[in-house]
């Protein structure tokens, strides 16, 4: 079956623009993650959404970055006057059940964004 | 502050060879652990799991190991395949949220023919 998709794949900044991140969930999953994910580096939790509430935002880096969920399935995540630091893999990641980590997510490919 | 890490970056094993990856945590709260392997150009995948209620846990080829007195763990994948080359990351949920799994620096299994 389909699993997470993201998009777009590879995305390329210059410095103060904004961009925004699409992450398609498995169909029917309760949970959502983000995860931003350095070069050479282990994923960093950003922000989780159980349905279209976002329950836990405590891994934003900063007011520039903004996600929502509004229907419950589709995600969005924003960045806001792009710096060369955000460059980075943004991973999605879904879960069928309510909060991490008791069911198994399943992450999509990955959005790299190289920020010039 | 929480954090999870592991001994060493690089792995190479041969082929047909036995495997151990281990990792370091520092919270001797935290309750669930959780090994990932991430393809280069793909997202992690999940291989297995171990709540801190057991020592060992075994899967298709991995087997998990968690020794909570010294806040170590390690993943042992037996007869080592190409396939199996891979970024491995292993990860924590703190005790502090129920969402948040906070992964590792990864180490790097590299497979010798």
């Amino acid at each position: 079956g389909a699993g997470v998709s993201q998009s777009p794949r590879y995305k390329v900044a210059k410095r103060g623009q904004d961009v925004a991140l699409r992450c398609d969930p498995i169909s029917g999953h309760v949970s959502l993650f983000w995860y931003q994910q350095a070069l050479g580096q282990g994923p960093e939790f950003l922000t989780y959404f159980q349905n279209e509430a976002q329950l836990d935002k405590s891994g934003l880096p900063s007011d520039r970055f903004f996600a929502e969920r509004p229907e419950g399935s589709v995600s969005t995540l924003k960045i806001q006057r792009t710096q060369q630091e955000d460059s980075a893999v943004y991973l999605c990641a879904s879960s069928l059940g309510q909060g991490a980590p008791s069911y198994e997510q399943y992450f999509g490919p990955g959005t790299r964004l190289t920020v010039t | 502050g929480e954090s999870v890490g592991l001994h060493l970056p690089t792995l190479s094993v041969q082929e047909g060879d036995n495997s151990i990856i281990n990792c370091a945590y520092s919270n001797s709260a935290s309750d669930y652990f959780i090994w990932y392997k991430q393809e280069s150009g793909k997202g992690p995948q999940f291989i297995i799991d171990i709540r801190s209620n057991m020592d060992k846990r075994q899967g298709q080829r991995v087997t998990v190991l968690l020794n909570k007195t010294v806040k170590h763990l390690s993943l042992q994948i037996a007869a080592t395949q190409p396939g199996d080359s891979a970024v491995y990351f292993c990860a924590e949920n703190p005790p502090s949220s129920a969402s948040k799994i906070i992964f590792g620096s990864g180490t790097r299994l590299s497979i010798r023919p």
